[in-house]
This record gives C-alpha cells, sequence and structure tokens, in this order.
C-alpha cells in the first residue's frame, strides 16, 4: 500500500523548535518530489515546502524561508522537516505528501501548535 | 506569487444534479510544452486531500468518471457530471506551474 506517515508534531513555546518527519512505503520514495502542506483547522491549504527528486533541491514560502529546512534521505525513505524559530502563527495540521506522475500521496497530517 | 481564485465558494448540490466550480489563475499555468499545471483536489471532513486531477484534464487513479476537468491557460473548471452524496467536502485548485505552488480558497460541496 502506498502511503506516508507523519510524526514529531507538538506543543512548542514560541522561538522553539520541532523536527517533523514523514516515513514513506509501498512506492519508490527516491522517484517522487516530496513536499509539506500546511492547514490551520477550518482554513484552506498552504504549500510550505518542497524537494524534488532529481538533485534535492528545495524551495520554501516567504513566510517560512530562514526557519525551516526540509531535506530527505532516500535510502531510508524519510522526508524531514527542521522547523526553528516557531511563530503562533506556524500553529497548523502539517501534511506530508508525495507526487510523481499524476500519482499523489499525502499522509493523515501531524498537528503543531506554538502557544506560550 | 500566483493567486488562484476559485468560485463559487460554497455550492449545495441536489444529488443526482451537475456541480461545476471555476478556477482562475493570476498568470498563465500553460507550460511550453503544452501541458497546464493545474490540479484539482478534494478534501472530504476528516481527510487529507486527495487528488483528482491533474494537468488541467487527467483524472487521477481510482477518481470516478463523473469528475472531469477543462480550462487552460487562467480559466479552469471541475464538473461533476451527477453529484453524489460522497462528494461532499471541500474542493481546491493548485497551481504547479511556479514555486510555491498555490491554492485556491476552497469551494465547499454539500448536498441540499
Amino acid at each position: 500500500e502506498v502511503q506516508v506517515m507523519e510524526s514529531g508534531g507538538g506543543l512548542v513555546q514560541p522561538g522553539g523548535s520541532l523536527r517533523l518527519s514523514c516515513a514513506a512505503s509501498g512506492f519508490t520514495f527516491s522517484n517522487y518530489a516530496m513536499s509539506w502542506v500546511r492547514q490551520v483547522p477550518g482554513k484552506g491549504l498552504e504549500w510550505v515546502s518542497g524537494i524534488n527528486n532529481s538533485d534535492g533541491g528545495t524551495d520554501y514560502a516567504d513566510s517560512v524561508k530562514g526557519r525551516f529546512i526540509i531535506s530527505r534521505d532516500n535510502s531510508k525513505n524519510m522526508l524531514y522537516m527542521q522547523m526553528d524559530s516557531l511563530r503562533v502563527e506556524d500553529t497548523a495540521i502539517y501534511y506530508c505528501r508525495g507526487y510523481f506522475n499524476g500519482v499523489d500521496v499525502w499522509g493523515q497530517g501531524t498537528t503543531v501548535t506554538v502557544s506560550s | 506569487d500566483i493567486v488562484m481564485t476559485q468560485s463559487p465558494l460554497s455550492l449545495p448540490v441536489t444529488p443526482g444534479e451537475p456541480a461545476s466550480i471555476s478556477c482562475n489563475s493570476s498568470q498563465s499555468l500553460l507550460h511550453g510544452h503544452g501541458y497546464n499545471y493545474l490540479d484539482w483536489y478534494l478534501q472530504k471532513p476528516g481527510q487529507s486531500p486527495q487528488l483528482l486531477i491533474y494537468l488541467g484534464s487527467n483524472r487521477a487513479s481510482g477518481v470516478p468518471d463523473r469528475f472531469s476537468g477543462s480550462g487552460s491557460g487562467t480559466d479552469f473548471t471541475l464538473k461533476i457530471s451527477t453529484v453524489e452524496a460522497e462528494d461532499v467536502g471541500v474542493y481546491y485548485c493548485m497551481q504547479a506551474l511556479q514555486s510555491p505552488c498555490t491554492f485556491g480558497q476552497g469551494t465547499m460541496l454539500e448536498i441540499k
């Protein structure tokens, strides 16, 4: 079964850090472009960051640039996102998403809450 | 960033009737090789988004043929030929031509 599963969310104070992980299974992970998409409950979807499958090139939304770092380990079928200098407005459900040739896989999400 | 605008934002539909959602982009999504980098997603209540249509008009695997996507450039449409109860949720268009990927505001389809 093609699936991804996020972990690492939780409650953190403003200015704190978290590392999200995404474990992939059931597909050739190295073929897939991977990304993180977040959603404030009851609101719309916001693309956060992406990493391609070819040269590992990365990109970020302006709202997280300089604070978040996306990475992948193809040998372990893992996607990561290091989140530093967290802000209240980063509070959301974070989804891991993989895409390749019309095949799209999303996890169930992990919740990040930034609050004092 | 490319701005995606959907309409309507709320869509009450009687089962068995057709439904249509529009998506407009602030820049053309037509790539030089002829594909429109526009996807459609459905997020059912309590679930993650699921891909319905990719590259403007291609149904994703397992998606019923009552769903169809059309359009080119800056104007796109998702059509459901006959709405079923299981189609309720929020529909999003997303452009993947230019980073950052951007989503429309979402259209909530509800059953009358």
